[in-house]
């Protein structure tokens, strides 16, 4: 089983509107966590990262982070189509800072 | 931007065969991984490296095995491939202080 738990599978969203993607793990040693961003035939790349509790802001993109509930969510506002994409969530144990497990994915489309 | 680079792109393999696959990078980084995706299951890890001459396995090792000859360098090798092993498979480089892991551009192997 995945110990790394992502919701939606797939989400649409208008352009400009608010996408919100969630990440869950299942593994209590876990405290890290990074969400990366994959364009459709290219490699992941990194978007955000938090490992303390609480709120992150880069731009359009939001993190927030619950360690109590290992429970991290990335908002995205006011979407554009350049933002469709499979956004991944990975989470690593204190003492892996780099080996990372990353969960399925959410498959985000933002329709002009 | 750190480069990472993965060789062969495509290969087309034949059930039971011997694939190598090659990855290079020249960040000077200590920490490389192989990865593979598949649909519905994300990037799930197979060997990593936390220097030259070190291997070790990652959450699906099982029909492969890894080779780091160098800094540079980190081989994924198929002895006898099947045809569950058909995905596209990622190499990542990275240290802690980079707070992010560098992919390559992917090799997309199909056994028959």
């Amino acid at each position: 089983q995945q110990k790394v738990q992502q919701s939606p599978e797939s989400l649409i969203v208008p352009e400009g509107g608010m996408a919100s993607l969630n990440c869950t793990s299942s593994d209590r040693n876990v405290d890290y966590f990074w969400w990366y961003r994959q364009h459709s035939g290219k490699s992941p790349k990194m978007l955000m990262s938090i490992f303390s509790n609480g709120e992150k802001e880069e731009g359009r993109f939001t993190v927030h982070l619950n360690k109590a509930s290992l429970h991290t969510s990335l908002h995205i506002r006011d979407s554009q189509p350049s933002d469709s994409a499979l956004y991944l969530c990975a989470a690593s144990l204190s003492g892996s800072f780099n080996k990372l497990t990353f969960g399925a994915g959410t498959r985000l489309a933002v329709c002009p | 931007e750190a480069a990472v680079t993965q060789s062969p792109r495509n290969k087309v393999a034949v059930t039971g065969g011997k694939v190598t696959l090659s990855c290079n990078q020249t960040n000077n980084h200590n920490n490389m991984y192989w990865y593979r995706q598949d649909t519905g299951h994300g990037l799930r890890l197979i060997h990593y490296s936390y220097g030259a001459g070190s291997t070790e396995k990652g959450d699906i090792p099982d029909g492969y095995k890894a080779s780091r000859p160098s800094q540079e360098n980190f081989s994924l090798i198929l002895e006898l491939a099947t045809p569950s092993q058909t995905s596209v498979y990622f190499c990542a480089s990275g240290d802690r202080g980079q707070n992010t892991l560098y992919f390559g551009a992917g090799t997309r192997l199909s056994v028959l």
